[in-house]
């Protein structure tokens, strides 16, 4: 079946710095991925929605300069946390439609920022 | 604005039983509801996809229904196991294409 890729699974940066997660769909064309954000015991809450070769649209209360999002291609989606602080600790998914047959999911990187 | 909601938020059983995991939604006019299996620390898989015009989808000992007038889907797991052990999501699609998720029902089968 399809696939996302997401890396990495786990990073641990300090604070100030950024980070980039990649997803990439393996055997099939993403025109769109979806960027979610995960608290622990609660829902995925959906950030940003990544349209190939165009700018991203995000979710109210999402910083687009903090959360950076390119889709370059129609494999590759990638997400930017930008000066990172330990409050945008957290799970990020990405997912990626497989319109008419739903959506399929990266396996989560875990952000810690010390 | 759709909301999905799932109660309880955690289920505990006795290997063998055959449970049933509750799903509602507000808006009846979603496009199909997603069932999704989330392992501790790790991504979703998803179990079962019923579009809006299908009434159940089956795939091994799992069963998911759909009830668009009264806003509810059930995930029925037969005979379950240990293994079976995990967080189960719904999510509904939208007519924006955006899915709607439910908090999850933390299932814990005890051997």
């Amino acid at each position: 079946g399809a696939v996302v890729s997401q890396h990495p699974s786990r990073v641990i940066c300090k604070s100030g710095t950024s980070v980039k997660i990649e997803c990439r769909s393996l055997d099939f064309q993403a025109t769109t991925m979806f960027w979610y954000r995960q608290f622990p015991k609660q829902s995925l809450m959906l950030m940003a929605t990544s349209n190939e070769g165009s700018k991203a649209t995000y979710e109210q209360g999402v910083e687009k300069d903090k959360f950076l999002i390119n889709h370059a291609s129609l494999t590759l989606s990638t997400l930017t946390v930008t000066s990172a602080h330990p409050e945008d600790s957290s799970f990020y998914i990405c997912s990626a439609s497989l319109h008419p047959d739903g959506y399929t999911f990266g396996s989560g990187t875990r952000l810690t920022v010390v | 604005k759709q909301e999905v909601t799932q109660i309880p938020a955690a289920l505990s059983v006795p290997e063998g039983e055959n449970l049933v995991l509750n799903c509602s939604f507000t808006d009846s006019a979603i496009y199909n509801l997603q069932w999704f299996r989330q392992d501790p620390g790790k991504g979703l898989t998803s179990l079962l996809l019923i579009q809006s015009s299908q009434r159940e989808q089956t795939s091994g000992r799992l069963n998911a229904s759909l009830d668009k007038s009264s806003g509810r889907s059930t995930l029925y797991i037969a005979a379950s196991q240990p293994g079976d052990s995990a967080t189960y999501l719904c999510a509904g699609t939208g007519a924006n294409s955006k899915l709607t998720f439910g908090k999850g029902i933390t299932l814990s089968v005890r051997p």
